[in-house]
């Protein structure tokens, strides 16, 4: 089965300073790895995705995500946190090929970026 | 573009009626998704559509539930015997075909069974 851990339920980092939001994951073969955020009272918006080829993957306002197939790890990154930054963030898995594997996701962790 | 729509964005029933909630979804977009959402969780698959048929409902919890996309765009998710453990968010979301596609999120219905 699918699964995906967000270890961190919640993440504070100092406006400017680099921030890690951290996921694992566990697919049979290989996986399709997302990365969604969620803004209070709205729904949830599209960050990144990894499906292919490069390791590093750049998304929207500036985030970027490392796949780890040996660690099967997808964290998020950014260089230099912004007060707008903070949100939930969630991670999601679903496996590759063909089938109707549905897409799991995490739990969320709470990113809070102070000025 | 116009994105995902969910109506109604707030709905409150008393428990054992039944409810319907609708997604639009994108224009052009053959997959249709519904999630349920509790308090501090992440979005739980409970089925998905490929034009009007639903190629996997393994997420739905029990027959109390039931969601049609009868042209293959507009959907609804049906709850009969509403049970106050319903209560959640109800997302919906679609893609341009099932696999890789990011998939679109709308508002999401916030139900309340009391």
């Amino acid at each position: 089965a699918q699964s995906v851990a967000q270890p961190e339920d919640q993440v504070n980092v100092a406006e400017g300073n680099p921030l890690t939001v951290k996921c694992t994951y566990s697919v049979s073969g290989n996986p399709y790895l997302f990365w969604y955020v969620q803004y209070p009272n709205r729904g949830l918006q599209f960050l990144l995705k990894y499906i292919t080829g490069d390791n590093l993957v750049k998304g929207s306002y500036g985030f970027e995500a490392e796949f780890n197939k040996s660690q099967t790890s997808f964290h998020l990154k950014k260089p230099s946190a912004l007060v707008s930054d903070s949100a939930l963030y969630f991670c999601a898995v679903r496996a590759s090929g063909s089938g109707n594997t549905p897409l799991v996701f995490g739990k969320g962790t709470r990113l809070s970026v102070i000025a | 573009g116009a994105g995902v729509s969910q109506t109604p964005s707030n709905k409150v029933t008393e428990k054992g009626k039944y409810v319907e909630l609708r997604c639009d979804p994108i224009s052009g977009h053959t997959a249709l998704y519904w999630y349920r959402q509790s308090l501090g969780q992440g979005p739980e698959f409970l089925i998905y559509f490929q034009g009007t048929g639903a190629a996997d409902d393994s997420g739905l919890p029990n027959d109390r539930f039931f969601a049609v996309r009868p042209e293959g765009s507009v959907s609804t998710l049906k709850i009969q015997r509403t049970e106050r453990g319903d209560s959640a968010v109800y997302l919906c979301a679609s893609s341009l075909t099932w696999g890789e596609y990011e998939q679109f999120f709308g508002p999401g219905t916030r139900l309340t069974v009391l």
